[in-house]
Order: C-alpha cells, then structure tokens, then sequence
C-alpha cells in the first residue's frame, strides 16, 4: 500500500539556519505531494504541494521539489525564523481518493 | 461554511462511555476523512467518505469504532465503551472530488480525554 516516510525529529535550529526535512514516498502510479504543516494550538493547513514529477512548489521561503527518480519530497527553507516552529507532515494524495501522510517532524527554531 | 468545523472541541469522559464526535465538512466537499493524533505521534488514517460511495473503514481499528455520513454534509464518529488508549485528537478534513492533488481542509480538531 501507499507509505510516506519522514525524516524523525524532533530537529531544533537557530535562527538563520539552513532546514531540510528529508520525505520519501512508496505509491502505485503517480501521486500528489504535500507538505502540510501545523502551527502550536491550531490544526493543519497545506504549506505546498507538487503534482507531478520535477514539478517544484514553494511557499512562504519553503520549497520542495516532486523527484520521481529517489521517490522524493524533501522540504528545504535557507533562512529558517521563530514563526517557523511547528510539526510538518508530509503526504501524498492519490486519484483513488485517500490520502496517506508521514508522522511529522517537530521544527523549533531558537532565536 | 467557510472551514471544516468539529464538535465537541474537548471532550473529558470516563473509560466504557460512549462518545460522538461531530464534523460538519465545506459546503460542496464530497471528499471527508476522520483522522486519529495521538500525542507526540503522527495522523492515523481512519475511514474515507467520498460521494455516496461505500465508505473506506480499513483504517478503523476496533468494532467500537464507527462513523457515518449522510451524502455529502455532517458526519459523526462514534466510539463505544471508550479505553483510555483512545484518547487522542480526532481530526476531520473534507476536500472536493477524488483528485489526488486537491488538497485537505482540516478541522481544528476533537480533543479527547478518556479518564
């Protein structure tokens, strides 16, 4: 069946840090990727999103980039802020409707 | 509406009652998904709802729990004779169609406690 693997966490940073949080996936055919992300004390919401191979989303500096080759998703963000403490999901969606999503990776980023 | 709302937002109950939790999805969403967070952990696929189709139960993980959903508007998750490894947050999110790059609404969340 469909799989998402995160990289563990919990990852704590200083402001300004480089962050990669690394994904790979297991789907049949040819999935949509997802990061969403929760913020402390609200639910989740989509942070980006890739529907097809070497296709790049991005949003508010974070990126991440469709790679069908590795069966990859992994998020990256150069210069990473307080603001951007939260747990990060990645997921996938398929045509058959469910979507599976990786345990989350807590981000703390200290000033 | 304009998100996906959940009901009750906490819920304290005491182990072997029966709790309902309610999720009220976007107007026009036909796609709804319950979902289980335990502490610390990740998102626990639960069961799928799509349009007037047979529901996806495989992620339900004991008899006690069940959920239903009349067309495309409110569903309810019902656990029975609640066990205290059921306290966790129950998530709700609703999307349009089946395609798999639309994306999830989510609601805030019911936070179960059972004592």
């Amino acid at each position: 069946g469909d799989s998402v693997t995160q990289m563990e966490g919990p990852v704590t940073l200083s402001e300004e840090a480089f962050l990669t949080i690394n994904c790979t996936y297991t789907a049949t055919g040819y999935p949509s990727l997802f990061w969403y992300v929760q913020y402390p004390g609200e639910g989740l919401q989509l942070l980006l999103k890739a529907t097809k191979a070497d296709d790049k989303g991005s949003n508010k500096g974070f990126e991440a980039t469709y790679r069908k080759e590795t069966t990859s998703f992994h998020l990256e963000k150069g210069s990473v802020q307080v603001s951007d403490s939260a747990v990060y999901f990645c997921a996938l969606g398929t045509n058959a409707g469910k979507s599976t999503f990786g345990d989350g990776t807590t981000l703390t980023v200290k000033p | 509406g304009a998100g996906v709302s959940q009901s009750p937002s906490n819920k304290v109950t005491e182990k072997g009652k029966d709790v309902e939790l309610r999720c009220d999805p976007i107007s026009g969403h036909t796609a709804l998904y319950w979902y289980r967070q335990r502490l610390g952990q990740g998102l626990e696929f639960l069961i799928y709802f799509q349009g007037n189709s047979a529901p996806d139960k495989s992620g339900l993980p004991s008899d006690r729990f069940s959920a239903e959903r009349t067309g495309e508007s409110v569903s309810t998750l019902t656990i029975q004779r609640t066990q205290q490894e059921d306290s966790a947050v129950y998530l709700c999110a609703s999307r349009t169609g089946t395609g798999g790059a639309n994306v999830l609404t989510f609601g805030a969340g019911s936070r179960l406690t059972v004592l």
